[in-house]
This record gives C-alpha cells, sequence and structure tokens, in this order.
C-alpha cells in the first residue's frame, strides 16, 4: 500500500523558536497533501490543502504566516510553525492523495510537537 | 451547515459485535468513510462507502444510507487491540473530508 512517513516523530522545542515537519509519500506521487492538527481527545482539524507548484490553501482561523507550508514536489511537504507558543504543542498529522478524485487518504504517522 | 454526529463512547465485550453509527449532512455528498485511531496514533483506513448498502470487509463491515444519511461499523469477533477510536468522515461536493468527533470504543475482557 502507499506508505506516508513523517519526520520528526516527537519534537520538543522552546517557545519563539520555529520548527519544519517533513512529509514524503514513499512510494507514490502525491498531488495533494493535507495537513491535521489534533488536540488531545479531539478529532482531526485540516488545516491547510496544498497542491504541488502552488501556495497552499488555509482553512479558516489558521494563521498562514504562522504555519508555513512548502510543497515543492509531488513527493515532499514541509510544515514550518513559526515562533512556536505552548498552545501549538499538538499532534500533527500529514496526509497525501495521489490524484484528484483518489480521496482516500494516506496518512502519515503523525509529530508530536511540544512548546516548552 | 456540515455536521457529522456520533457517539462519544461506546463499551463491548472481547468476543462480542459492536455496531458503531454515524449520521452525517453536508453539502453534496461523494463517500463515507470510516478511519480507526489508535491513542498517539494517525487514523488508518478501514472502509469507503459511496452507494448504499452493506461493504464487508473481514470482521469490520459498513454500511451506508444515503437518503438517511447514516452510516455504521460493524466490528464483529471483538479483539483487545479493537480498542481505539472510529472515526466516521464525509466527503463534499468538493472532496473535502468533513471528520466527526470520533468514538472511543473501550473493549472489556
Amino acid at each position: 500500500g502507499a506508505v506516508v512517513s513523517q519526520h520528526p516523530s516527537r519534537v520538543i522545542c522552546k517557545s519563539g523558536t520555529s520548527v519544519k515537519i517533513e512529509c514524503r509519500s514513499l512510494d507514490f506521487q502525491a498531488t495533494t497533501m493535507f495537513w491535521y492538527r489534533q488536540f488531545p481527545k479531539q478529532s482531526l482539524m485540516l488545516m491547510a490543502t496544498s497542491n504541488e507548484g502552488s501556495k497552499a490553501t488555509y482553512e479558516q482561523g489558521v494563521e498562514k504566516d504562522k504555519f508555513l507550508i512548502n510543497h515543492a514536489s509531488l513527493t515532499l511537504s514541509t510544515l514550518t510553525v513559526t515562533s512556536a507558543h505552548p498552545e501549538d504543542s499538538s499532534f500533527y498529522i500529514c496526509s497525501a492523495r495521489a490524484g484528484d478524485r483518489d480521496y482516500e487518504q494516506y496518512f502519515g504517522p503523525g509529530t508530536r510537537l511540544t512548546v516548552t | 451547515g456540515q455536521n457529522i454526529d456520533q457517539p462519544t463512547e461506546m463499551t463491548a465485550t472481547e468476543g462480542a459485535i459492536v455496531q458503531i453509527n454515524c449520521t452525517y449532512q453536508t453539502s453534496g455528498f461523494n463517500g463515507l468513510f470510516w478511519y480507526q485511531q489508535h491513542a498517539g496514533e494517525a487514523p488508518t483506513f478501514l472502509s469507503y462507502n459511496v452507494l448504499d448498502g452493506l461493504e464487508e470487509k473481514g470482521r469490520f463491515s459498513s454500511f451506508l444510507s444515503r437518503s438517511k444519511g447514516y452510516s455504521y461499523l460493524l466490528l464483529k469477533e471483538l479483539q483487545m487491540k479493537d480498542s481505539a477510536s472510529y472515526l466516521c468522515v464525509a466527503g463534499d461536493s468538493n472532496y473535502q473530508l468533513i471528520w466527526g468527533a470520533g468514538t472511543k470504543l473501550i473493549i472489556k475482557p
């Protein structure tokens, strides 16, 4: 099956620093990648949708200047949390979709971010 | 508006059968997914229904009624490893996914 990797799996950073999370589709080309955030005991919340070579589309309430998304190739998307604060501590999950109508998404294993 | 409703928590016994219900309201409809999510892990795909009826896949089955905006996930021969959250997810006319809050399933010996 399709495999999506995320790196790092866990990261602890100090308040005010930036953190980059990578999402890679290992055995397929992902035309669309999604970034989700999940707080404890809550459902996944879509943050943004990114298509290769174009700007990401952010969901309402998500600051595009704080959560920088780059989808530079068909196998790699990155999420950079800039000037992180403790309230940004969360589980960040990416997923990838192979085509426009194949919207069974393949999820990465997630990245646990803790901001101290 | 778009909305997914499913129970917050259910408890069942190992070896038994459990049915997790889900009702949805979306702008257009392009299918209903069920995902399983263990604590601290990403969701994993279980099933996809776009036509009315029952889809069976091993111990798991998923049912859809488009006219009623209703789906259920049926888990048979429950095992302790089935303890997880089960997420009901509907696709709207723009192929966006609307996520339910999840049903936490607790399996007791």
